[in-house]
């Protein structure tokens, strides 16, 4: 009964570094998302797929790259971290695009880039 | 934007009492949820109400969509301690592949 899985659930990073954040589900959903959530702009979409093998910017995907390789996976990486990178991170992913049946959330990725 | 706005930003009640959180769109919609989110944890789905229907109930939960002011309500009755979370609408608008979030309202229920 996990749902959405990501990983890490933390982490500090400096300015110019790269790293990658995992997320895994068990449902067999086709459509996967990443969202970042700051303070007083809600949540606002990097990217998305529709299925696997396929990505699509979201509202704010620049500084940010994405690859679905198997269809229950999503990776988010940031090439070179930058302070305004710093955020929550969460990975979602449904049945459908429009989210007839909702979308399931992951808890999150603190993310801190000093 | 299609984006929702949730009114009010903040809502500090009693418990028992009801909540009331609105929610306004700018364009049609299929659809429109709302979600919870307590501190420090992932979005959970509550409750979608389609574009062709009016009120929907889900236990302590009633939700009201009015098309024709783009807008829609989340009442959430006799509420909890545990019912302090933020809460988030998000629409499925015509035109678009993906929903939309609101920038959320915080409930506050006081024990």
């Amino acid at each position: 009964n996990a749902g959405v899985t990501q990983t890490p659930k933390f982490r500090v990073l400096k300015t110019g570094q790269s790293m990658t954040l995992l997320c895994a589900q068990d449902m067999n959903h086709e459509y996967m998302y990443w969202y970042r959530q700051d303070p007083g702009m809600g949540l606002r979409l990097i990217h998305y797929s529709v299925g696997e093998g396929t990505t699509a910017k979201g509202e704010v995907p620049d500084g940010y790259n994405v690859s679905r390789l198997k269809k229950q996976n999503f990776l988010l990486g940031l090439e070179s971290a930058a302070p305004s990178q710093t955020s929550v991170y969460f990975c979602a992913s449904s049945s459908s695009g429009t989210g007839r049946d909702g979308y399931t959330f992951g808890s999150g990725t603190r993310l801190t880039v000093v | 934007s299609q984006q929702g706005e949730e009114d009010p930003q903040a809502l500090s009640i009693q418990e028992g009492e009801n909540a009331t959180m609105n929610c306004s769109y700018k364009t049609s919609i299929n659809n429109l949820q709302w979600y919870r989110q307590n501190s420090g944890r992932g979005l959970v789905h509550l409750i979608l109400i389609r574009s062709n229907e009016r009120e929907k109930h889900s236990g302590r939960l009633r939700v009201t969509l009015d098309t024709s002011k783009k807008s829609s309500s989340l009442l959430i009755t006799a509420s909890r301690a545990a019912d302090t979370a933020s809460y988030f609408c998000a629409t499925d608008a015509f035109g678009y592949s993906t929903l939309t979030f609101g920038k959320g309202t915080m409930l506050l229920v006081s024990p």
